[in-house]
């Protein structure tokens, strides 16, 4: 049973960075590309970007100056760095698994955090 | 690649019949993907690459499509079916979803 749990800060200062990580449980690491997605309040989804094991990112290209993607085999973790938040940064952000192997879609999801930037 | 969904709601009852379109902006092949929303919750994915069930799914949802244009049909709509629904391209970065379709009850 693949299980992606995810944590960091909720609540952020314009112009602070966001961090937030997450911990895949089950299943390999290595056979899959790990992604970011966001979803403001009452609005669709939004795709950040990806990594997989090897250190291999792709960005969104609206937010590829600001956003670094991270992973740390050893735990079984990836990261999301999104530097210079502002008000249109709220939202909630899910990390999620790729499975390529299948066409690419997003098989599992962390629970989401809504991380809100506000003054 | 912008991925048009249409209707962006519709109002149905228990037992309805619904069928809900995702447009591409340029040829995808089969990398669709559909997913449905809960208040609250993380999206479930439903089918993968445009007409396979994710493990788990009920037999009543099904998609097809290829090429441009895609269609997920919910055959016989129950309670639990009430929900937002988003279909997703997979064919190439950056990936990108469509804006979802709200099914309410009628």
């Amino acid at each position: 049973q693949v299980q992606l749990q995810q944590w960091g800060a909720g609540l952020l200062k314009p112009s602070e960075p966001l961090s937030l990580t997450c911990a895949v449980y089950g299943g390999s690491f290595q056979d899959y590309y790990w992604s970011w997605i966001r979803q403001p309040p009452g609005k669709g989804l939004e795709w950040i970007g990806e990594i997989n094991h090897s250190g291999t990112t792709n960005y969104s290209p609206s937010l590829k100056s600001r956003v670094t993607l991270s992973v740390d085999t050893s735990k079984n973790q990836f990261s999301l760095k999104l530097t210079s938040v502002t008000a249109a940064d709220t939202a909630v952000y899910y990390c999620a698994r790729t499975n390529y192997a299948s066409f690419g879609p997003n098989d599992y999801w962390g629970q989401g955090i809504l991380v809100t930037v506000s003054s | 690649i912008q991925m048009t969904q249409s209707p962006s709601s519709l109002s149905a009852s228990v037992g309805d019949r619904v069928t809900i379109t995702c447009r591409a902006s340029q040829n995808i092949y089969s990398y669709l993907n559909w997913y449905q929303q809960k208040p609250g919750k993380a999206p479930n994915l439903l089918i993968y690459a445009a007409s396979n069930f994710h493990s788990g799914v009920p037999s009543r949802f099904s998609g097809s499509g290829s090429g441009t244009d895609f269609t997920l049909t919910i055959t016989s709509l129950q309670p639990e079916d009430f929900a937002t629904y988003y279909c997703q391209q997979t064919y190439s970065t950056p990936l990108t979803f469509g804006g979802g379709t709200k099914v309410e009850v009628k």
